[in-house]
């Protein structure tokens, strides 16, 4: 059973650069697909996009100017860098995988950490 | 502003038979798998029905998925006070370099 955790600030400037974690147990980062989803306070699920064991990525259009999302295969660890921080990005960030059923098939997610863009 | 569309609110009392809708286009449900998500109050989000209509193990066979066209349904018989939680329903959308689509969510009420 694969298990994910994030970690990072959970309180970050505006106009900053916010940086989070994922570790995972249970499985490799070197299989399929290593997502970042995230929630604002009392609304629905936004994609944030994902990192392909292959190396490729794919991003929210939305987001896809601020985003960054890569993988560490020695560490077992994936990554998200969002820059240019506004209060909208508050939410919790959930780090997710999916298998060989495609990347909207998310098969297990982290707890999720909420993060704070404040002054 | 999603593009899969699902009602904001749904109740019913413990036995009844709920459906809750979600509805999309030929680049998202008409031509991919759907997906099902219950989130509980607190909790992260957990997959509840993939590939339209696919229970993974451990979910109760109350719970069933659908789809037809550009429009996908979520069915739960036997309403349990514990099914009380947001669903979300969810596609791969082909436009442009393709992208993971959520639903807005459904708050089911169990009366």
């Amino acid at each position: 059973q694969v298990q994910l955790q994030e970690s990072g600030p959970g309180l970050v400037k505006p106009s900053e650069t916010l940086s989070l974690t994922c570790t995972v147990s249970g499985d490799s980062v070197n299989t399929y697909y290593w997502s970042w989803i995230r929630q604002p306070p009392g609304k629905g699920l936004e994609w944030i996009g994902y990192f392909y064991y292959s190396g490729g990525t794919n991003y929210n259009p939305s987001l896809k100017s601020r985003v960054t999302i890569s993988g560490d295969t020695s560490k077992n660890q994936f990554s998200l860098t969002l820059n240019s921080l506004t209060a909208a990005d508050t939410g919790v960030y959930y780090c997710a995988t999916s298998g060989i059923m495609g990347p909207s098939t998310i098969e297990s997610w982290g707890q999720g950490t909420p993060v704070t863009v404040s002054s | 502003q999603s593009v899969l569309t699902q009602p904001p609110s749904a109740s019913g009392t413990p036995g009844q038979r709920v459906t809750i809708s979600c509805s999309g286009s030929t680049s998202n449900i008409g031509t991919n798998a759907v997906n099902w998500y219950q989130q509980l109050p607190g909790t992260a989000p957990k997959l509840l029905i993939y590939r339209s209509n696919q229970r993974p193990s451990g979910v109760p066979d109350r719970f069933s998925g659908s789809k037809s066209g550009t429009s996908a349904s979520l069915a739960i018989s036997g309403l349990q006070p514990e099914d009380e939680a947001v669903y979300y329903c969810a596609a791969w959308d082909d436009t442009l370099d393709g992208r993971v689509m959520f639903g807005g969510g459904t708050k089911l009420t169990v009366l």
